[in-house]
């Protein structure tokens, strides 16, 4: 069965370091994957989608890599603030065969703690 | 423009009794989702609806339903309540026309079963 694995429930790092959070799937072949951040007590909140044919993408102090060979995406944040602690998902997207649509699978998330 | 709304933000019930929660997606949005959160199991798909239609559906029982009207607002209904369907429900709308579109999520419905 489809699976999606992050790294870790929860990654604490100092203020001003490159955060790296991992995304690994198995049986799964996504032509996309967006990664979403979710504050407590709130709905997730898009950041970026990037596409199989692109290796890497970039927002701001946000870049994130698909590695389809791999099965892996790696979202970074650098010279992260202690306003950028929340819990990151990522949600890897399969073209649905047919007419059918698609489901967003999301992974359980990484809670990240930036200590100032 | 308005974001996406859910009512009640939370809310009470017993085991036995049905829930009804509701969704209004980001004007223009045709397509609505509906997620399950929970602390051991993450966020889990229920069901998406785009122009009225049932168009993709999750893992879960038949007590869990929805609905979409005309002007796209949505319904999620639960009978028959467990304990275990405590959970964070979140609605998201998208446009819906092509299949990685962005998913705006709502602030979702905190629902305890006792």
């Amino acid at each position: 069965s489809q699976k999606i694995e992050q790294n870790s429930e929860a990654l604490n790092i100092q203020e001003g370091k490159t955060a790296t959070l991992t995304c690994n799937y198995t049986n799964y072949s996504p032509a996309y994957l967006q990664w979403y951040r979710q504050d407590p007590g709130r709905g997730p909140v898009f950041l970026l989608l990037i596409r199989e044919n692109e290796k890497e993408k970039r927002k701001e102090r946000l870049k994130v890599t698909f590695d389809t060979t791999l099965k892996q995406s790696l979202f970074h944040i650098t010279a992260s603030q202690p306003a950028d602690s929340a819990t990151y998902l990522c949600a890897p997207i399969s073209i649905p065969s047919g007419a059918g649509s698609y489901q967003l699978t999301f992974g359980k998330g990484t809670k990240l703690s930036v200590i100032p | 423009k308005a974001g996406v709304t859910q009512t009640p933000r939370y809310l009470i019930k017993t085991r036995g009794q049905q829930v009804t929660l509701s969704c209004s997606p980001i004007s223009g949005h045709r397509s609505v989702s509906w997620y399950q959160q929970t602390p051991g199991q993450g966020l889990q798909f229920l069901f998406e609806y785009f122009s009225e239609t049932q168009r993709n559906k999750g893992n879960f029982p038949g007590r869990f339903s929805g609905r979409q009207f005309s002007n796209s607002r949505s319904e999620m209904n639960v009978s028959t309540l467990e304990l275990g369907d405590s959970a964070l429900y979140l609605c998201a709308s998208s446009h819906g026309t092509a299949t990685y579109n962005e998913q705006f999520f709502g602030p979702g419905t905190r629902l305890t079963v006792l």
